[in-house]
C-alpha cells in the first residue's frame, strides 16, 4: 500500500485557517488522495478527495503539489467541531473499480477557543 | 441524510460465546467494508465486499472471524469464540464502486471479558 506522513499532532484557534499538510512520495498515477476524518466517538468521516487539481467542497479544501508528492488540508475557519483525528490516505482506482481504504495513524486536530 | 447502521451498538460478553455484528448499507452501495479499532493498533481493515462477493479478508483471523452478506442490505461480521484481545470497536462502511467516499457507521462497541 503507498503510505501518507502526517504531523502526529497540530493545534489551531477558533476561526483561523488550518494547513494539515500530508507527504505522499511514492504516490503513483492511480492514486486518488483521500482525507477522512473522525471526531471523538463516532466513525470516520468523508472530508474531500482529489487526484491532481485543486479541490473545493462545504468542508474544506484541498491543494495537491504539482508532483502530486505532497498535499495540504485546509479548513478555512476552524470551530470547535473541527477538532478531530485527520487522516490522509491514498486510494487507487483500477479499471475493476476503488481499491480498499487504508487507514494510518492519523493527525491529531485540537482547535482552541 | 442516508445513514449506515450498525447493531448492536454495545455488546458485553464473556469470553468463549459467539458474537454478531451487523450492518445495513446504504442502499445502492455495493461495497462493504468492516473495520476494527483500538487504541494500540488503529483502525485496521477487516474484510471487504463488492457486490456481495468477499475481496479481501486478509485482515481477519480466520480461524474464528467470519464475515458474510446474506443479502445486499445486510453485512454480518461473526466472532466465535470471541476473546479478550478482540475487545475494540467495530465500524462497517459502504460507499459505490466507483470513485467516491465511504460512508461510515457508529460502530459496535465489544467487550469481552
Amino acid at each position: 500500500d503507498a503510505k501518507t506522513t502526517q504531523p502526529n499532532s497540530m493545534e489551531s484557534n477558533e476561526e483561523e485557517p488550518v494547513h494539515l499538510p500530508c507527504n505522499h512520495s511514492t504516490i503513483s498515477g492511480t492514486d486518488y488522495i483521500h482525507w477522512y476524518r473522525q471526531l471523538p466517538s463516532q466513525g470516520p468521516e468523508y472530508v474531500i478527495h482529489g487526484l491532481t487539481s485543486n479541490v473545493n467542497n462545504r468542508m474544506a479544501s484541498l491543494a495537491i503539489a504539482e508532483d502530486r508528492k505532497s498535499s495540504t488540508l485546509i479548513l478555512h475557519r476552524a470551530t470547535l467541531r473541527d477538532a478531530a483525528v485527520y487522516y490522509c490516505i491514498l486510494r487507487a482506482e483500477t479499471q475493476g473499480g476503488s481499491e480498499k481504504l487504508v487507514f494510518g495513524k492519523g493527525m491529531k486536530l485540537t482547535v482552541n477557543p | 441524510d442516508a445513514r449506515v447502521t450498525q447493531t448492536p451498538r454495545h455488546k458485553v460478553t464473556e469470553m468463549g460465546q459467539e458474537v454478531t455484528m451487523r450492518c445495513q448499507p446504504i442502499l445502492g452501495h455495493n461495497t462493504v467494508f468492516w473495520y476494527r479499532q483500538t487504541m494500540m493498533q488503529g483502525l485496521e481493515l477487516l474484510a471487504y465486499f463488492r457486490n456481495r462477493a468477499p475481496l479481501d479478508d486478509s485482515g481477519m483471523p480466520k480461524d474464528r472471524f467470519s464475515a458474510e452478506m446474506p443479502d445486499a442490505t445486510l453485512a454480518t461480521l461473526k466472532i466465535q469464540p470471541s476473546e479478550p484481545r478482540d475487545s475494540a470497536v467495530y465500524f462497517c462502511a459502504s460507499g459505490l464502486e466507483e470513485v467516491s467516499p465511504l460512508h461510515f457507521g457508529n460502530g459496535t462497541r465489544l467487550t469481552v471479558t
